[in-house]
């Protein structure tokens, strides 16, 4: 089956500790992203890959980085966690992001900092 | 800068009504515009608008965009209660691959 997988579903942590959300996509899609998503705000692009070990800043990186060293891979890192980064995050891929490809979504992380 | 504006924010009507959901955009180098439906986390696609005036349809959901005012609109005809959603417009952008988002619109269909 075509999907996005994103692991944990749901994280509780604390401010400094670091942790890693991990996404992977089977459809051996070129583009991935991930978004944060808050009440009121919409879905925010936090950074984006066109390609295997091409990663660019999207609107809000401050605080993560990502890495793409496969193809299917696409790992959210934050080093010291923050309570403003509790939020809803979501991966997501497409084929081809550069013509407008729908995006496929994995089924989201909740994540507090506490 | 770039932004796309979804109303109302908020919608509640009764199952069987006919909703209008709107989106604006302003975006650089406009591609096209997407719909999406968020019921319990991921977003869902609904339909991708490229040309003005074309109309897109799925069962009871349909979509028009038009260029000229910058605008696009999503109907859905004879709600059910499975409608309820957030309804989420992305505008895509031909010069730097985003989407830019809107906000949403929450649609609450009661029965």
């Amino acid at each position: 089956e075509a999907q996005v997988t994103q692991n944990p579903r749901y994280l509780i942590t604390v401010t400094g500790k670091k942790l890693t959300v991990t996404c992977s996509q089977n459809m051996n899609h070129e583009y991935m992203s991930w978004y944060r998503q808050d009440p009121g705000l919409g879905l925010r692009q936090i950074y984006y890959s066109m390609n295997v070990e091409v990663t660019d800043k999207g609107d809000v990186p401050e605080g993560y980085k990502v890495s793409r060293k496969e193809k299917r891979n696409f790992p959210l890192i934050l080093e010291s966690p923050s309570p403003n980064q509790t939020s809803l995050y979501f991966c997501a891929s497409s084929l081809n992001q550069g013509i407008g490809e729908k995006l496929f979504f994995g089924s989201g992380t909740q994540l507090s900092v506490l | 800068e770039d932004k796309v504006v979804q109303s109302p924010l908020s919608l509640v009507v009764h199952e069987g009504d006919t909703v209008t959901l709107n989106c604006s955009y302003e975006v650089t180098n406009f591609r096209s515009l997407l719909w999406y439906k968020q019921e319990k986390k991921a977003p869902t696609f609904l339909f991708m608008l490229t040309s003005s005036g074309i109309e897109k349809k799925s069962g009871r959901l349909s979509s028009i965009l038009d260029k000229k005012e910058l605008s696009s609109i999503l109907n859905i005809t004879a709600t059910q209660t499975g409608d309820s959603a957030i309804y989420l417009c992305a505008g895509h952008s031909d010069s730097n691959y985003q989407l830019i988002w809107g906000a949403g619109t929450k649609l609450i269909i009661k029965p």
